[in-house]
């Protein structure tokens, strides 16, 4: 089974400034076909997950080009380029290169300072 | 708008069975590949079961293989989840969520608000 560790586990955040999430897998999500299986969500209070980026670096429709997402392998990071008030909750990251057992890491929580 | 919204959830006794359902609304069903993603109460959340947007395809979490049966109806927009076997570690909240691709692996991006279910004797 792939293991997705992320860091750090909370993250405290300062509006305005900016704050980035590492996710860390225990084998490559790079496919051959040059697709790293790597998605980011972000769980609002009271909320389902929402995604946020999609193969490792595609922003989904209707997020704030603020987020962003790099990597590629085993290493990515998910960036916020200045931190907003509503952008608080838990973000997770998820592989879903080993079918059928895709899986989420442990969370990292985002509070404002 | 395009929506999803789960029933079907409620309090169970272990070993009995439980059916899911999610209606979909706003976008043909039949496009996308389908998931359930369930969250236990203060956990992160765990990937269920997928189904290919035909229903040709499915796979499962190894923690429900064998247990739960994951189908779909296109004509009347609804994806199902049939859970037998219940056990305690089966407690959780149950979303579905529509997959951006057909196949899958394409990402999440639309979520119900999930419904409950708690196995308890």
């Amino acid at each position: 089974d792939i293991v997705m560790t992320q860091s750090p586990v909370l993250l405290p955040a300062t509006p305005g400034e900016p704050a980035s999430i590492s996710c860390r897998s225990s084998q490559s999500l790079l496919h051959s076909n040059g697709h790293n299986y790597l998605d980011w969500y972000l769980q609002k209070p009271g909320q389902s997950p929402q995604l946020l980026i999609y193969l490792g670096s595609n922003r989904a429709s209707g997020v704030p080009d603020r987020f962003s997402g790099s990597g590629s392998g085993t290493d990515f990071t998910l960036k916020i380029s200045r931190v907003e008030a509503e952008d608080v909750g838990v973000y997770y990251c998820m592989q879903t290169l080993e079918t059928p057992l895709y899986t989420f890491g442990q969370g990292t929580k985002l509070e404002i300072k | 708008q395009v929506q999803l919204v789960e029933s079907g959830g409620g309090v169970v006794q272990p070993g009995r069975s439980l059916r899911l359902s999610c209606a979909a609304s706003g976008f043909t069903l039949s496009t996308y590949a389908m998931h359930w993603v369930r969250q236990a109460p203060g956990k992160g959340p765990e990937w269920v079961a997928i189904i290919s947007y035909d229903g040709s395809n499915k796979h499962y979490a190894d923690s429900v293989k064998g247990r739960f049966t994951i189908s779909r109806d296109n004509s009347n927009n609804t994806l199902y989840l049939q859970m037998s076997n219940l056990r305690g570690d089966d407690t959780a909240l149950y979303f579905c969520a529509r997959d951006r691709s057909a196949a899958g692996r394409g990402g999440m991006d639309v979520w119900g608000q999930g419904t409950t279910v708690s196995v308890s004797s």
